[in-house]
């Protein structure tokens, strides 16, 4: 157990539709990041957040946006869902900023859009 | 795009034997972490190697790194079915954001 918690672990959704993922770091990490894993792309960074301000952004689709918020935790925002975003998407969360720490990882979010 | 480039892409080996997968990487680094991941699950971390060590050890994992040869390459010892994942480097390329950068990994598959 890493220590972060991500819900839901799995949900099917239509396109066109809007989802929230959610992410609880691990207790006392100040740094929330975002992944997406899928069979084309592989294991892609999606943003960063670091004490509720924006840290990196990766290739985020403009559908999608994320905000960390005073307790730390983290929601990643996906709207007007496609079939080529049915992914695992990961939260991960690290110490301080980054600074060569660590990262850990959740179990991950398993969405299906169909 | 994918920095790192693991090799071979799948590994077939029977317990107790050794595993070794090797990682390439394009640009300078400041850290390079292993990560493994069982079907469909989480990412566990394994091992982080900094750019000015050579070599790493846990239990029975071995890391080592190159950076003159931007490769690193992990060791799992005495491979247990349990060792049985898909494995990941990923590396920060110099960046001091969390912002890793992973190969396509390696499927292992230790044969009880």
């Amino acid at each position: 157990d890493s220590g972060v918690t991500q819900t839901p672990k799995h949900l099917i959704t239509a396109t066109g539709q809007r989802v929230t993922l959610r992410c609880s770091p691990r207790s006392g990490d100040l740094s929330v990041y975002w992944y997406q894993q899928s069979l084309d792309q592989g294991l892609q960074f999606l943003i960063q957040y670091y004490n509720g301000e924006e840290r990196a952004k990766g290739n985020i689709l403009e559908r999608f946006s994320a905000q960390q918020f005073p307790d730390l935790h983290s929601e990643l925002n996906l709207s007007s869902l496609e079939l080529g975003d049915s992914a695992l998407y990961f939260c991960a969360s690290s110490g301080q900023g980054y600074s060569g720490n660590t990262i850990y990882f959740g179990e991950g979010s398993w969405l299906t859009v169909v | 795009s994918q920095q790192g480039e693991e090799d071979p892409q799948a590994l077939s080996i029977q317990e107790g034997e050794n595993a070794t997968m090797n990682c390439s990487y394009k640009t300078s680094i400041n850290n390079l972490q292993w990560y493994r991941q069982n079907s469909g699950r989480g990412l566990v971390h394994l091992i982080l190697i900094r750019s000015n060590e050579r070599e790493k050890h846990s239990g029975r994992l071995r890391v080592t790194l190159d950076t003159s040869k931007k490769s690193s390459s992990l060791l799992i010892t005495a491979s247990r079915a349990a060792d049985t994942a898909s494995y990941f480097c990923a590396t920060d390329g110099s960046s001091n954001t969390g912002k890793l950068i992973f190969g396509q990994g390696t499927t292992l598959q230790v044969k009880p």
